[in-house]
């Protein structure tokens, strides 16, 4: 989706926290997902947000901000099985009820 | 929880041959459908909405004809690439629906075209 934008890449090292960052642009708005994908796999759900605000689930919490369309997922106590791509998706607005990807971020977890 | 199955997993085929990948929803029905296509290193790109009784709904730019659904009943989705070619290799992903909730992908499938 060309008005949700994520960064390419990022690399963290196992034991420490690190930030996605997602920004978007919609006419309205119906929730945000986060989903991790590892390669040759499917989408896999890891949170929702459609209230402002953070969602804590385990080691992993996403926060949402409406009025500055951006979202984050946090990542805690990084493990080397955490290394994977991170879609941001949206729903609302123009895109009615579909789910909109951004281009994913792929995170690096090294030792 | 729910879950979404598709087959197959991987095809190889031909280029000129058609294809069809099935998707199930196996514990609950589905009112909506989506079909995702998604190039290496690329995120998912959505290609069309299918709603169970009607004509799918395409994404701009994805031509009907080429790739063809059908959703005859709330726990199964087709799509078939007709006349597939080389660029046509891709990973497709399914997703299911029920009535307005989350949804829930299925596994994906690879298709390569010789």
């Amino acid at each position: 989706g060309q008005n949700i934008d994520q960064p390419t890449e990022m690399t963290a090292t196992e034991g420490a926290i690190v930030q996605i960052n997602c920004t978007y642009q919609t006419s309205g708005f119906n929730g945000l997902f986060w989903y991790q994908q590892h390669a040759g796999e499917a989408p896999t759900f890891l949170s929702y947000n459609v209230l402002d605000g953070l969602e804590e689930k385990g080691r992993f919490s996403s926060f949402l901000s409406r009025s500055k369309g951006y979202s984050y997922l946090l990542l805690k106590e990084l493990q080397m099985k955490d290394s994977a791509s991170y879609l941001c998706a949206v729903r609302g607005g123009e895109y009615g009820n579909k789910l909109v990807f951004g281009a994913g971020t792929i995170l690096r977890v090294k030792s | 929880g729910a879950v979404v199955s598709q087959h197959p997993s991987w095809v190889i085929c031909k280029s000129g041959t058609s294809v069809k990948i099935e998707c199930r929803s196996l514990d609950f029905q589905a009112t909506t459908m989506f079909w995702y296509r998604q190039f290496p290193k690329q995120s998912l790109m959505l290609m069309a909405t299918s709603n169970e009784g009607s004509k799918a709904t395409y994404e701009q730019g994805v031509e009907k004809d080429k790739f063809l659904i059908n959703h005859a009943s709330l726990t199964l989705s087709t799509l078939t690439v007709t006349s597939a070619h080389p660029e046509d290799s891709s990973f497709y992903i399914c997703s299911a629906r029920p009535g307005r909730g989350r949804q829930f992908f299925g596994p994906g499938t690879r298709l390569t075209v010789l």
